[in-house]
């Protein structure tokens, strides 16, 4: 299986300024058929199911905010948010879709 | 806009089995070349990955439950199913049903179903 270990477990950030989350992966998940990282993001807030973010590693989903972007390749990657809303408290986990099992990191708590 | 919706029992006897339904609108569970997941989330605990259907009816298991776990396609009523067997307290989790599409296997998300274990 693919471990996915994020850091940090959480951490608080200033309106308006950067947060950074940090993902790595066991084995890389690169997948050579389409040339990309099989690695997603997705923020949970608490009682709703998570929302997909960032796929294949750097792509913002439609109707994210320009604020999140993702980077990284292989087996390390990173989440930022270049400047924290108060809307963006909540749980981000990172996810590989390389092979399954398709796995999850532990997650990292954003607050204020 | 797909749109999915988890039911199911909210408490399950331990040792019995857990069993949770998926009614998908929106889309057809026939649909291309996507999957039909399960994940589960225990209370402040992370996600974790069940299984999954494809399309055509094949199915892949995550090897910790594969021996107690079964997911299903119900065409006739565009739905997908879950079941787990010889349950414990831990066991007790939300269930999400998620499918996806090309880039993602975790597009949309049922709102989950509260499962407990206990007698």
């Amino acid at each position: 299986d693919i471990v996915m270990t994020q850091s940090p477990d959480s951490l608080a950030v200033s309106l308006g300024e950067r947060a950074t989350i940090n993902c790595k992966s066991s084995q890389s998940v690169f997948h050579s058929a389409n040339n990309k990282n099989r690695l997603a993001w997705f923020q949970q807030k608490p009682g709703q199911p998570p929302k997909l973010l960032i796929y294949w590693a750097s792509f913002r989903e439609s109707g994210v905010p320009d604020r999140f972007s993702g980077s990284g390749s292989e087996t390390d990657f990173t989440l930022t948010i270049s400047s924290l809303q108060a809307e963006d408290v909540a749980v981000y986990y990172c996810q590989q879709y390389c092979t399954t099992p398709l796995t999850f990191g532990g997650g990292t708590k954003v607050e204020i | 806009q797909v749109q999915l919706q988890e039911s199911g029992p909210g408490l399950v006897k331990p040792s019995q089995t857990l069993s949770l339904t998926c009614i998908v609108s929106g889309d057809s569970v026939s649909r291309g070349t996507y999957y039909w997941s399960w994940l589960r989330q225990p209370a402040g605990k992370g996600l974790e990955w069940i299984g999954r259907v494809h399309s055509t009816g094949s199915t892949d298991y995550n090897a910790s439950l594969k021996s107690r776990v079964a997911i299903s396609v119900d065409r006739s009523n565009n739905q997908i199913s879950l079941r787990l067997t010889s349950v414990t307290a831990a066991d007790t989790a939300v269930y999400y049903c998620s499918t996806g599409n090309y880039y993602t296997d975790f597009l949309y998300w049922g709102q989950g179903a509260l499962v407990t274990v206990s007698s």
